[in-house]
């Protein structure tokens, strides 16, 4: 049982490429979830999505695009990327449910230069 | 106002001690409450969740204060291993799925 899979785990941009955060859950989990950690912050919400096709915005979303095609996967898009998306992103899901908790992956450390 | 607020710290307790960490919220219909623990920026893993009821799990208690909204976190008997970021996390109503963390507070826990 793989829980939640994200790749890559590091990756250097330059300003103004883009690219796309893979994130994958095999657990059937409806919920599911992007942040990102700055140094010394807590994590901050991107986007969530409640089941395919449904996403909404969280605290940060601008720069950022998310797609739920599938139950199984939820890839976090950056366009056009900035210094200020340097970062660590995590992708987690959960199962519905009020006190179902998050599942997390490992994370992905993105720079942008 | 931030959604969900904790003081940073860092909280420095000598190994033995008693350390209470609370964790305000602004979402009066907030329905989900959770304590994680984070260790070096690897992801968090889940402490426990927190029940209307309070609920403790070893040397752990966490309770809820819907009037005050907030949650809080004891840790009894710190052990060194104890060190870490403690985040909490915040759902709002019960069909939204939108969990919020707080910043985090930086525990360390001395010999």
């Amino acid at each position: 049982n793989a829980g939640v899979t994200q790749t890559p785990k590091f990756r250097i941009l330059k300003i103004g490429q883009s690219m796309t955060l893979q994130c994958a859950q095999d657990m059937n989990h409806n919920y599911m979830y992007w942040y990102r950690q700055d140094p010394g912050m807590g994590l901050k919400l991107i986007y969530y999505s409640v089941g395919a096709g449904i996403t909404d915005k969280g605290e940060v979303p601008n720069g950022y695009n998310v797609s739920r095609s599938t139950t199984e996967d939820f890839p976090l898009r950056l366009e056009l990327a900035a210094p200020s998306q340097t970062s660590v992103y995590f992708c987690a899901s959960r199962p519905t449910g009020r006190n179902s908790p998050l599942h997390f992956g490992n994370g992905t450390r993105l720079t942008v230069t | 106002r931030k959604e969900v607020e904790q003081d940073p710290g860092p909280f420095n307790v000598p190994e033995g001690a008693t350390v209470a960490f609370n964790c305000t919220y602004s979402n009066s219909a907030s329905q989900s409450f959770f304590w994680y623990r984070q260790d070096c920026r690897k992801e968090p893993k889940l402490l426990m969740s927190v029940y209307s009821s309070g609920n403790e799990d070893g040397r752990f208690t966490a309770q809820l204060n819907r009037a005050s909204q907030y949650i809080s976190l004891l840790i009894r008997d710190s052990k060194l291993s104890d060190s870490a970021t403690y985040l909490c996390v915040v759902g709002g109503s019960s069909n939204t799925g939108k969990l919020i963390f707080g910043q985090g507070t930086t525990l360390q826990v001395k010999p």
